[in-house]
């Protein structure tokens, strides 16, 4: 199957600081790639969803500032939490898909646990 | 406004059959996932039904309905490893998921 990588796995940083996450897939090009977030025993929250090459679009109440998303090749999308602070914690991961459209299956990484002190 | 309903939690027994059941309420319809997670990891894929039946994939199947709109996952010859969350998302007008809350399934011995 595909495989979508996620660097870092864990990270702890301090209030204030910015923090990027990568999401690379590895053997196919990812048309779009969707960024999650997750709270304890909560069901995905999708953030935004990217597509190479153009502006990511982002979700009701999620603020594009604070959240940066790059996509800047077809295998290689960026999440930065700008300014991150305690509440930015969360379980974020990231999904790709070779199609245009989510009813493609969606292929996840394995996930990056932020935690902002 | 779009809604997914599914169990919370359930508990079953190792070599046992369970069937997890969601409903969904979405604005135009294009398919329904069923995904597992485990503890602390991100969700793999278990099933895609857009027609109206049952899909059988090994252990596992997933039944839909469109007139109902209701799917379940039925997972035969439970495993510990079973133990996990299954999520149900569905695919609506716009090619968005909706994804309900989850449903912890708990296996014992």
């Amino acid at each position: 199957g595909a495989v979508v990588s996620q660097h870092p796995s864990r990270v702890i940083c301090k209030s204030g600081t910015s923090v990027k996450i990568e999401c690379r897939s590895l053997d196919f090009q990812a048309t779009t790639m969707f960024w999650y977030r997750q709270f304890p025993k909560k069901s995905l929250m999708l953030m935004a969803t990217s597509n190479e090459g153009s502006k990511a679009t982002y979700e009701q109440g999620v603020e594009k500032d604070k959240f940066l998303i790059n996509h800047a090749s077809l295998t290689l999308s960026t999440l930065t939490v700008t300014s991150a602070h305690p509440e930015d914690s969360s379980f974020y991961i990231c999904s790709a898909s070779p199609g245009q459209f989510s009813y493609n299956e969606q292929f996840f990484g394995p996930g990056t646990r932020l935690t902002v002190l | 406004g779009q809604n997914i309903d599914q169990p919370t939690e359930m508990t079953a027994t190792e070599g046992a059959i369970v069937q997890i059941n969601c409903t969904y309420q979405t604005s135009g319809f294009n398919g329904l996932f069923w995904y597992q997670q485990h503890a602390g990891e991100a969700p793999t894929f278990l099933s895609y039904n857009v027609l109206d039946g049952l899909e059988e994939k090994g252990r596992f199947s997933s039944f839909l309905s469109r007139s109902k709109g209701y799917s379940y996952l039925l997972l035969k010859e439970l495993q510990m490893k079973d133990s996990a969350s299954y999520l149900c998302a569905a695919l609506d007008s716009n090619y968005q998921l909706i994804w309900g809350a989850g449903t912890k399934l708990i296996i014992k011995p």
